[in-house]
């Protein structure tokens, strides 16, 4: 089946540095990749919808330059968090959409990567 | 608010027991699917009802979707400890996944 993978899973940084969070593909090519944040015990928020070779969709409320994304490839996404914050300490999700299924919009996720800024 | 609610918010059974969790959603949808996260963990897809059907069955897991009050749910028949989790339901519209707020489960042994 579809994997995504996700790195790093965990990551604790100073505050003011940049963080960069990567999502592949495994065994699929994935036009579009979506990133997701998760407060504890808390649903998923969309944060921005990435297509490979343009710029990303992001949600309203998500700062653009804050959370830069980048999908330069068909297998690869990165999310850099930039001047991290405590307050950006979360936990941040990546999914794929296999190009090769057409029809619903079924997402295969990554494992997550935890970041804590202290 | 982008997510759609979900409840109940955290339901714990005994084994054997069935859980039912119910969703509510907000805008037109092409489906609804339904995703069980682990503890800090990713998501697992487990089931897609499309906004033509009304209910579906996968091994244990029986979803009902009823558009006219958007809103969709869940019961997971002859529950396992395994089956502990949080199960999110996500509406599917215009190619963007919307996740409701979950159900934590707990099956107890």
């Amino acid at each position: 089946g579809a994997v995504v993978s996700q790195h790093p899973s965990w990551v604790i940084c100073k505050s003011g540095t940049s963080v960069k969070i990567e999502c592949r593909s495994l065994d699929f090519q994935a036009t579009t990749m979506f990133w997701y944040r998760q407060f504890p015990k808390q649903s998923l928020m969309l944060m921005a919808t990435s297509n490979e070779g343009s710029k990303a969709t992001y949600e309203q409320g998500v700062e653009k330059d804050k959370f830069l994304i980048n999908h330069a490839s068909l297998t690869l996404s990165t999310l850099t968090v930039t001047s991290a914050h405590p307050e950006d300490s979360s936990f941040y999700i990546c999914s794929a959409r296999d190009r090769g299924v057409t029809g619903a919009n079924v997402l295969t996720f990554g494992a997550g990567s935890r970041l804590t800024v202290l | 608010s982008q997510q759609g609610e979900e409840d109940p918010q955290a339901l714990s059974i005994q084994e054997g027991e069935n859980a039912t969790m119910n969703c509510s959603y907000k805008t037109s949808i092409n489906n609804l699917q339904w995703y069980r996260q682990n503890s800090g963990r990713g998501l697992v897809h487990l089931i897609l009802i499309r906004s033509n059907e009304r209910e579906k069955h996968s091994g244990r897991l029986r979803v009902t979707l009823d558009t006219s009050k958007k809103s969709s749910s869940l019961l997971i028949t002859a529950s396992r400890a395994a089956d502990t989790a949080s199960y999110f339901c996500a509406s599917d519209s215009s190619y963007k996944l919307i996740f409701g707020s979950g159900t934590r489960l707990l099956v107890r042994p």
